[in-house]
């Protein structure tokens, strides 16, 4: 199993511009959500996903869109970057309710 | 919302010796996560815990669920240069994930 995978690894984007962060897990877990990390903060949860066909809102969701058309795949993307969404994004997936496993993240930049 | 405090923030510790770290919340959690973060890398759960005062062992680490449920430690004996990163707790309720902000670990030789 590859677990959690993660594109792009590394991402600079202006302001402005629009791009999608790619989430997969071959697990066949049917809860995935995205997390993004900021210094000295703990993980916040943007957006998840309980199934196929079923999303919902977190914590910090502003500026953030998903869908998850599979099980395998939970896009996350940013239709219009600012600066204040420069950080490291993770995404996590989960069969039960406790223990969820994190890809290795994307490092994006908005300047 | 829900806030966990991690302590102590950072560490300096000499190779070979005992670390201990904690979490704290004013609410309660039906099940604890401690997580490593290595630099440049996604966490890996290392240990969980189900019920109150549960004492569970992941090789040199050791973590507790704190009886009152809105606490629990993590210790490692003997560190070695490769437990250096950040260790994060995680508080569980229902489907709710709550993580604390990190203890930075690092290991002299």
């Amino acid at each position: 199993n590859a677990g959690v995978t993660q594109t792009p690894k590394f991402q600079v984007l202006k302001t402005g511009q629009s791009m999608t962060l790619q989430c997969a897990q071959d697990m066949n877990h049917e809860y995935m959500s995205w997390y993004r990390q900021d210094p000295g903060m703990g993980l916040r949860l943007i957006h998840y996903s309980v199934g196929a066909g079923i999303t919902d809102q977190g914590e910090v969701p502003n500026g953030y869109n998903v869908s998850r058309s599979t099980t395998e795949d939970f896009p996350l993307r940013l239709l219009s970057a600012a600066p204040s969404q420069t950080s490291v994004y993770f995404c996590a997936s989960r069969k039960n309710y406790n223990e969820q496993f994190f890809g290795p993240g994307t490092r994006l930049t908005v300047l | 919302g829900q806030q966990l405090n991690q302590s102590p923030q950072s560490m300096f510790i000499q190779e070979g010796e005992d670390v201990s770290m904690n979490c704290t919340s004013s609410s309660i959690f039906n099940t604890w996560l401690w997580y490593k973060q290595d630099p440049g890398e996604g966490p890996v759960l290392l240990i969980a815990l189900y019920k109150a005062g549960e004492l569970t062992s992941n090789g040199r680490l050791t973590a507790q669920f704190g009886t009152t449920r809105k606490d629990s430690f993590l210790n490692i004996s003997a560190s070695i240069p490769s437990d250096v990163g950040i260790y994060f707790c995680a508080g569980v309720y229902g489907q709710n994930f709550v993580f604390g902000p990190g203890t930075r670990l690092s290991v002299l030789p």
